[in-house]
């Protein structure tokens, strides 16, 4: 059974630091992996989508890794911002099945 | 081209009323998938459907929730006889016809149960 652990639960850093938020997961079999990002009371935002065959992607301050025989995968976010302050959802989609698995998330809190 | 559309919101029942949930996939989109997120906990898959086809229904409980995904019109995602325990949000997403690859998520609705 494939299940998703992000750490840490909850992040609080100062304005303008560098960060690794981490995802694992006990199964490689997977089509991919996607870094969501959810605000208060809203919906989702897809971040980052890392195809399986992919290692990593980019996309702003942003850049996400895979190491899928690892079980692996960190969200690099640059230069933190306030506005940065969210959570954010790691899931996995595995073969064979078109649901997502999702992790509990990190907490993130950028303070000015 | 408007994203995923969900109403209501919020949605307050009292014990043993029905509510009933709706999404409205992006243009384009015949995959619709729900998934419900407890508070505090991460979100859970539910169902998947397309047109008038239920396709993976194994995060469904077994009583009280249904779902439908009809010809015309939006997807459906019923509970019956709601309890305190179906507090929680629940979010629709949608895939285009030719790439499940990825998900685009609704603001979701948040159910109250009083």
């Amino acid at each position: 059974k494939q299940e998703v652990t992000q750490i840490p639960a909850a992040l609080s850093v100062p304005e303008g630091e560098n960060l690794v938020l981490n995802c694992s997961f006990t199964d490689s079999a997977i089509y991919n992996l996607q870094w969501f990002r959810q605000d208060p009371g809203k919906g989702l935002t897809s971040l980052l989508l890392i195809q399986s065959s992919q290692r990593e992607q980019t996309s702003g301050r942003l850049n996400a890794s895979l190491d899928k025989s690892s079980g692996r995968s960190t969200l690099y976010i640059a230069a933190s911002q306030p506005g940065d302050s969210a959570t954010y959802l790691c899931a996995v989609r595995p073969i064979n099945t078109d649901k997502l698995i999702f992790g509990t998330g990190t907490r993130l809190q950028v303070f000015p | 081209n408007a994203g995923v559309m969900q109403n209501p919101r919020h949605l307050v029942r009292r014990r043993g009323q029905e509510a009933r949930l709706r999404c409205s996939p992006m243009k384009g989109h015949s995959h619709v998938y729900w998934y419900r997120q407890l508070p505090e906990e991460g979100l859970k898959f539910m169902v998947y459907l397309q047109k008038e086809n239920i396709i993976d229904e194994s995060g469904m409980p077994k009583e009280r929730f249904s779902a439908e995904f009809p010809k015309e019109g939006p997807s459906i995602l019923r509970i019956q006889q709601v309890v305190r325990g179906d507090s929680a949000a629940y979010f629709c997403a949608s895939s285009p016809r030719d790439n499940k690859n990825i998900q685009y998520f609704g603001a979701g609705t948040r159910l109250s149960v009083l």
